[in-house]
């Protein structure tokens, strides 16, 4: 068990409304993702981190806002949420310490998002 | 940029068949590394096996093995003997040096596996 937790683990919420969706890590790793699945797409990457205040963009990040204040804890924010971005997110984290190209991904268990 | 490619979406077999999920990569980068994944009906996301692309070596692992071939940008998984618990969506992945910290996924392959 690599030590992530994601919360909440289902949330359904109406078009328009905000919605942050909170990844905790007992790991104390300095890489962390949030990943969104789809049917047919398979994982896309919507932003990462690599260090406490330090973050950048995946190539679905359009909507989507992050932040870490903490090495253990990753926020993914919707703004204002839209049907397309229901889903099921996933956060994970990195094991490599200076090279997390090399290294695999643990994952957390997942949030499903619903948006009516 | 990278890209992999799972071009079998869905695969039923009866048990105790083998089955081969391909798995196709493309990138310009000399090092990189890749990655399958495995999430059963359950959900999580679950790391099977790394390979670097200075390693062309078969692996086994049990039932498990994978076939890599820079030649044809190729990481195959071959399951053999396959069981009712091998039911799941398999990942391919590929993270390379020059693509930053970025792990780009396959679309999955989902593989039934019947009784």
């Amino acid at each position: 068990d690599a030590g992530i937790t994601q919360s909440p683990r289902h949330k359904v919420t109406e078009t328009g409304t905000p919605v942050t969706l909170r990844c905790h890590q007992t790991e104390n790793h300095r890489y962390m993702y949030w990943y969104r699945q789809d049917p047919g797409h398979g994982l896309r990457l919507i932003h990462y981190s690599y260090g406490v205040k330090d973050t950048d963009k995946g190539e679905v990040s359009d909507g989507y806002s992050v932040s870490r204040s903490k090495t253990e804890d990753f926020l993914l924010t919707l703004e204002s949420a839209t049907s397309s971005q229901t889903s099921v997110y996933f956060c994970a984290i990195s094991s490599g310490p200076r090279q997390p190209y090399n290294s695999p991904l643990h994952f957390g268990n997942g949030t499903r998002l619903t948006v009516t | 940029a990278q890209k992999v490619t799972q071009a079998q979406t869905e695969i039923s077999v009866v048990e105790k068949e083998d089955v081969t999920l391909d798995c196709v990569y493309e990138t310009r980068d000399t090092t990189y590394y890749l990655f399958w994944y495995k999430q059963p009906p359950s959900g999580e996301l679950v790391f099977l096996i790394r390979r670097n692309s200075f390693d062309e070596q078969n692996e086994i692992s049990g039932r498990y093995s994978w076939n890599f071939q820079k030649s044809t940008s190729s990481f195959n998984f071959t399951i053999t003997a396959s069981q009712v618990v091998d039911s799941a969506v398999y990942f391919c992945a590929l993270s390379t040096q020059g693509g930053s910290e970025k792990l780009v996924f396959g679309k999955g392959t989902k593989l039934t596996v019947n009784p």
